[in-house]
């Protein structure tokens, strides 16, 4: 069925080096997507977005990648530091789909100190 | 600006019991919406407002759920009578015109 997932759930890197976090969508009809990181204890909080007319988008350290063609999104996060380590969600919405946004399984990221 | 305001933070009732969680959104924000997260589901939306006007309920989980905005700037989700399966997080987000979402801290519900 139509949905938004995520590759691997846990992600660990060393601190200082570059994360990349994956996430698949299977509707092509999606065309607004945004990256969430949720800390322990706390809500989803913004990160980046990107529009289906997009192929790359670069915010803070961070860079949100989508390959329509494979219907691929990622999120680069440079020289990764311990207050990185949270779950990252993807998050997709379509035209036809109202103002609801459909949310991928998330990724624990873990920045080894 | 404060950001998306939810109360209480924790919440801990027993079976049976009736549950009221409330939500102050970000003021000019014309949308509102209420999730649950659980480890087993993740994040579930389960209703959505827009300019105070409930659109799409569809995930409200059954008549036990009922969620309310009587102004653009408070929401309530009650649950009635709460069971021990309702246990989870709740979130409220809002968001002005544009499609980007902005969640509070969310309560933490626990049904014994």
């Amino acid at each position: 069925g139509e949905s938004v997932g995520l590759h691997l759930p846990t992600l660990s890197v060393q601190e200082g080096d570059n994360s990349i976090i994956n996430c698949a969508y299977s509707n092509s009809a999606s065309d607004y997507f945004i990256w969430y990181k949720q800390e322990s204890g706390k809500g989803p909080q913004f990160i980046i977005d990107i529009r289906s007319n997009m192929d790359k988008r670069q915010g803070q350290r961070v860079t949100v990648l989508l390959n329509k063609t494979v219907k691929h999104l990622s999120l680069q996060i440079a020289a990764t530091q311990p207050g990185d380590s949270a779950v990252y969600f993807c998050a997709e919405t379509r035209r036809n789909a109202g103002n609801m946004l459909t949310f991928g399984g998330g990724t624990r990221l873990m920045v080894k100190p | 600006d404060a950001g998306v305001i939810q109360s209480p933070r924790h919440e801990v009732t027993e079976m049976g019991q009736e549950v009221t969680l409330r939500c102050k959104p970000i003021s000019g924000h014309d949308y509102l919406f209420w999730y649950r997260q659980t480890m087993m589901r993740g994040l579930e939306l389960l209703i959505y407002f827009n300019n105070n006007v409930p659109i799409d309920d569809s995930g409200m989980p059954e008549d036990r759920f009922s969620a309310k905005m009587p102004n653009a700037s408070f929401s309530t989700l009650k649950i009635q009578p709460s069971e021990p399966r309702d246990s989870a997080v709740y979130f409220c987000a809002s968001r002005p015109v544009r499609d980007t979402q902005y969640f509070g801290p969310g309560t933490r519900l626990t049904v014994l």
